[in-house]
């Protein structure tokens, strides 16, 4: 079967660095996304990765391996407004996406 | 950027009833829509797979007859949900792909919040 985990729930101090991390195991690969959420609204997109290696965009960056089936989102230089919910999302072979439960981000001063 | 605009964004309906939840795509043309369902606290769940002008794939377990979907252009998809009940109180949320972009992101809707009474 696909399966994507991530952890549930992470807390983490303003203007700290914090790491999700997230494994996959699916029927083919075709790019891992990240996603933000925040409580009420819809999924915002942080970052796609295809190839492996670090993509940096300003305070937050993602990680891929693919022989490993594991990514990471950092997020740097916390802010209040990041504390939300982070899904992690693998396109399969059939360019469907396989959600992850998503990590909830608690951020405190 | 893409974007994908929702309508309602929020409705309140009496159990037995039936709801029609639009999705657009305003600056771009989708050639395949989605549509997922969030309960509180848990993740999306993908409920359907809508692609102009043919009929919609729906994921185990979901009712094709109770969630009905139209996808007649390329940038209009609308999920009708049939005789409503408290148990289909959920969040919507639909996403749309570009047309021949199969690799590239989703761009989400607001989101409807459809509560049965």
């Amino acid at each position: 079967g696909q399966n994507i985990d991530q952890p549930t729930e992470m807390t983490a101090t303003e203007g700290a660095i914090v790491q999700i991390n997230c494994t996959y195991q699916t029927s083919g690969f075709n790019g891992l996304f990240w996603y933000q959420q925040h409580a009420g609204e819809a999924p915002t997109f942080l970052s796609y990765n295809v190839l492996d290696g670090l993509e940096e965009k300003g305070r937050f960056s993602s990680f891929l391996s693919r022989s490993k089936g594991y990514s990471y989102l950092l997020l740097k230089e916390l802010q209040m407004k990041d504390s939300a919910s982070y899904l992690c999302a693998v396109l399969d072979s059939n360019y469907q996406l396989i959600w992850g439960a998503g990590t909830k981000l608690i951020i405190k001063p | 950027g893409a974007v994908v605009s929702q309508h309602p964004s929020w409705v309140i309906c009496k159990s037995g009833t039936s709801v029609k939840i639009e999705c657009r795509s305003l600056d771009f043309q989708a050639t395949t829509m989605f549509w997922y369902r969030q309960f509180p606290k848990q993740s999306l769940m993908l409920m359907a797979t809508s692609n102009e002008g043919s009929k919609a794939t729906y994921e185990q377990g979901v009712e094709k007859d109770k969630f009905l979907i139209n996808h007649a252009s390329l940038t209009l998809s609308t999920l009708t949900v049939t005789s409503a009940h408290p148990e289909d109180s959920s969040f919507y949320i639909c996403s749309a792909r570009e047309v021949g972009l199969a690799s590239s992101e989703q761009y989400f809707g607001p989101g409807t919040r459809l509560t049965v009474t």
